[in-house]
């Protein structure tokens, strides 16, 4: 079955520390891979992609590290905000079931 | 720019009891998917649906089935509910069929089996 694991399934930073959130997959038809974050009560929200052949993409504060070969990618969180609690869901598409989502980590920033 | 909306918000259905969700992509995109949200299994494939036709399914029972409409809305059914089948149920549109490039997710319905 294709998977997706994320860690740390929770985390508690520091106003203006750096969140860390590190995903791997297996299946390596995949060609997409999102991060989104979600508020208790909503969907969640698309806050940014890569295609695999890109190593880093940065979009404001939110950076991806993403490593073909370890089929890894991470989230990095620059300058965070108390207003950046929330969960946060990596996720990999290409194939043909839509996305397969990790199972999430619930962030915490300290004011 | 109208989101994905999800109709209703909430719902609270007896245990053998069937329901209906439904779902309204942005305007133009055709494609619409449904996700399985709950605590312990996360997010979970259902279905996805391009111009009217099922295109993928994920590995849920027969019980769990769909249609989407001309105008591309969309609704998910569910027949004989069980306690398991309590989640929040979130649908997601796209102009892309099937490989989940640019999800747009609506709000959800959280549905509630007693």
């Amino acid at each position: 079955q294709q998977q997706v694991k994320q860690s740390p399934q929770s985390l508690i930073v520091q106003k203006g520390g750096i969140p860390i959130i590190n995903c791997a997959y297996e299946n390596t038809a995949f060609d997409y891979f999102p991060w989104y974050q979600q508020f208790p009560g909503k969907g969640p929200a698309l806050l940014i992609a890569i295609r695999p052949d890109v190593s880093e993409k940065k979009e404001g504060r939110f950076t991806i590290s993403f490593n073909k070969s370890a089929k890894q990618f991470s989230l990095h969180i620059m300058d965070s905000q108390p207003g950046d609690s929330a969960t946060y869901f990596c996720a990999a598409g290409g194939g043909a079931d839509g996305l397969t989502f990790g199972k999430g980590t619930h962030l915490i920033i300290q004011p | 720019k109208a989101g994905v909306t999800q109709t209703p918000r909430y719902l609270i259905k007896t245990r053998g009891q069937q329901v209906t969700l439904s779902c309204s992509p942005i305007s133009g995109h055709r494609s619409v998917s449904w996700y399985q949200q709950t605590p312990g299994q996360g997010l979970q494939f259902l279905f996805e649906y391009f111009s009217e036709t099922q295109r993928n399914k994920g590995n849920f029972p027969g019980r769990f089935s769909g249609r989407q409409f001309s105008n591309s809305r969309s609704e998910m059914n569910v027949s004989t509910l069980e306690l398991g089948d309590s989640a929040l149920y979130l649908c997601a549109s796209s102009s892309d069929s099937g490989r989940g490039y640019g999800y747009t997710f609506g709000s959800g319905t959280r549905l509630t089996v007693v």
